[in-house]
This record gives C-alpha cells, sequence and structure tokens, in this order.
C-alpha cells in the first residue's frame, strides 16, 4: 500500500528565516511520481513540483528546493528567507505509475510565517 | 484560459435536502477527482472517474454520488443520506490516471448546513 506521512502538522517560522517540510512516503513500487502542493488560505490548491522516481536530481526554484533521498524514501521541501506569504498548508503526494486510483496525499504541513 | 471551474463557491443546505456541486474542466483531461476537507484536516477521496461514462468510489462515497457524462463535467450530489455535509470540497481533473502529470484543482465550495 502507498502512504505519505509529514511528520510536522504545524511549523512557526519568524519570517527571513529558512524551513524544511518533512514527507516520508511508502511504495513498493519502482516508478512513482512525487509532488508537492500549496493551499494558501483561499483554499485552493497550487501545484509546485514534480519528481519522477528515475530522477533524483534536487531542484531549485527561486527561493524553494527540493531535496529527494529515494535511499530513505524522503522528498523534503525547503523555503529559504521565509515570507509571510508563504504560510500556507503544504501536501505532499505520491502516484504510481500505473492505472486505477493512484494519488495518495499526505495529511499537510501548516507554516505559519511571522512577521 | 484552461482550468476547473468549481461553482458555487459558497452553498447552503437545508435538512433533507440533496444538493448538487458543479465542476468543469477544459484541460481535456480524462480523469476527474472529488475531495474532501474538514477544517485543519486532509484531502479525503469521495469518487473518482478515469473515463467518461466510469466512475468509482473513494473512500468515504456514502452520502454522496456523481455522474460523468461528459469528459469535461464531473457533477457531485451530496445527498440527505449524507448527515455531516459541511466541508470544503476540492473537484481536481487529471491528464490520465496513470500519467506523472499532477492533478489540477479548483477553487473549490464551501458547503454549509442551515
Amino acid at each position: 500500500a502507498q502512504k505519505v506521512t509529514q511528520a510536522q502538522t504545524e511549523i512557526s517560522v519568524v519570517e527571513k528565516e529558512d524551513v524544511t517540510l518533512d514527507c516520508v512516503y511508502e511504495t513498493r513500487d519502482t516508478t512513482y511520481y512525487l509532488f508537492w502542493y500549496k493551499q494558501p488560505p483561499s483554499g485552493e490548491l497550487v501545484f509546485l513540483i514534480r519528481r519522477n522516481s528515475f530522477d533524483e536530481q534536487n531542484e531549485i526554484s527561486g527561493r524553494y528546493s527540493w531535496n529527494f533521498q529515494k535511499s530513505t524514501s524522503s522528498f523534503n521541501f525547503t523555503i529559504t528567507a521565509s515570507q509571510v506569504v508563504d504560510s500556507a498548508v503544504y501536501f505532499c503526494a505520491l502516484s504510481r505509475a500505473n492505472y486505477g486510483q493512484n494519488f495518495v496525499f499526505g495529511p499537510g504541513t501548516r507554516l505559519s510565517v511571522l512577521p | 484560459d484552461g482550468g476547473i471551474t468549481q461553482s458555487p463557491k459558497y452553498l447552503f443546505r437545508k435538512e433533507g435536502q440533496n444538493v448538487t456541486l458543479s465542476c468543469e474542466q477544459n484541460l481535456n483531461h480524462d480523469a476527474m477527482y472529488w475531495y474532501r476537507q474538514d477544517p485543519g484536516q486532509g484531502l479525503r477521496l469521495i469518487y473518482y472517474s478515469q473515463i467518461v461514462n466510469d466512475f468509482q468510489k473513494g473512500d468515504i462515497a456514502e452520502g454522496y454520488s456523481v455522474s460523468r457524462e461528459k469528459k469535461e463535467s464531473f457533477p457531485l450530489t451530496v445527498t440527505s443520506a449524507q448527515k455531516n455535509p459541511t466541508a470544503f470540497y476540492l473537484c481536481a481533473s487529471r491528464l490520465r490516471p496513470d500519467s506523472n502529470q499532477p492533478q489540477h484543482f479548483g477553487d473549490g465550495t464551501r458547503l454549509s448546513i442551515l
């Protein structure tokens, strides 16, 4: 069975601090996909990044960076120099590479960035 | 612009009443999904559809019904059998259910009981 764990329920940081959101997943598949979504207070889920299981290259996009480590089944998300606008709930998700309902979300981490 | 449109944004239901939430997408995606989110909680899958005229129950389908008569439309009906319908409902679509593409979400509908 597939499972995504986000052990940090809530995190509070002060603006300009760096913060890392943890994501640990479980799957027996050799091919799978990992995603991060942001849910701001307005409610919609915004897609941030996708990572294929066969591509362990880390990625940086502006203040955001993602560290994918297959050996520890983790796909962590770091925000550098956090801003108030980063305050949101962040979800990690896992998708299998086969037909059927295969999209599993983690429980989410609520990030509060204080001014 | 391509995207997913959910309507209405806010909806109120009276006791014993069925209500229907609309979800339309113009992304030409095969798969569509309905999620329920309670305050401070994660997403729970209600129903999903991988292709037109086909849909499957998710984890919490009781008290809900759906249809998928057109590729672009996946309405969700909250029936009177759903005793605790107050929640935030999110619709999503995906290019293909087995692809590496992400799910794309609408802006959601907030349902409350009068």
